[in-house]
């Protein structure tokens, strides 16, 4: 069983459907993040939950709406996309305490493809 | 604020040809520093760290130390392998800021040809 598991690995959708991508964490973290990498650009932090409350929010527009029902699993509701918005969506969790600098671990992404 | 800079790619080497990818950061506080890879197709993997100045980080054959006085992290391994093609991040974590997501690089690829 993986550290963070990602489904589905790959999703293709409409530009009029909503969709939904989920991530699962088993390492016993407190923080869960999004993050979106586009070909050739960097990686962009989305949203950063920690104890299932949203920390940051990187100006992300509202046709993704984050949700974290629990310490371990973590969603991305996706409505109405563009096509801009393809591109691999990662998952990572992490043990964020205060003063301790821990990694993040990574889950496999879901390839997104709007059409 | 935190930030890291690493050296654009792609590097291309030929197998068993040394590796160098340089990398950079500012911080406010004592950051922890991380390598993670990137395989075609999967998620980031850490690669390894370091917690404090002079730490050295090693994994699979790659290094990298912390310097603290010139501020890097560089990545080395000195016999490169075509499995190891893929696209390297260097990364911090500084607590003492109260922002609980790495700061990542914009990511170096590595192609290693036969």
């Amino acid at each position: 069983e993986t550290g963070v598991t990602q489904t589905p690995r790959h999703l293709v959708m409409g530009m009029t459907n909503k969709k939904s991508l989920k991530c699962e964490q088993h390492l016993g973290h407190n923080a869960m993040y999004w993050y979106k990498q586009s070909a050739k650009k960097p990686l962009e932090l989305m949203f950063v939950y920690s104890l299932e409350e949203r920390v940051e929010n990187n100006s992300v527009p509202s046709r993704f709406s984050p949700e974290c029902p629990n310490s371990s699993h973590l969603f991305l509701h996706l409505h109405t996309l563009q096509p801009e918005d393809s591109a691999l969506y990662l998952c990572a969790s992490s043990q964020a305490d205060r003063n301790l600098n821990t990694e993040a671990f990574f889950g496999q992404g879901t390839r997104l493809t709007v059409v | 604020g935190n930030s890291v800079t690493q050296m654009e790619g792609p590097v291309t080497l030929s197998e068993e040809a040394f590796l160098t990818i340089n990398c950079t950061y500012t911080a406010t506080g004592y950051p922890s520093l991380f390598w993670y890879v990137q395989y075609p197709g999967e998620g980031l993997q850490l690669l390894l760290k370091a917690t404090k100045a002079d730490d050295k980080g090693s994994n699979k054959g790659f290094e990298a130390t912390y310097r603290k006085e010139t501020t890097s992290f560089h990545l080395e391994k000195g016999s490169v392998q075509v499995s190891d093609s893929a696209v390297y991040f260097c990364a911090l974590s500084d607590a003492d800021t109260g922002r609980r997501a790495l700061t990542f690089g914009s990511g170096t690829r590595l192609q290693v040809q036969p």
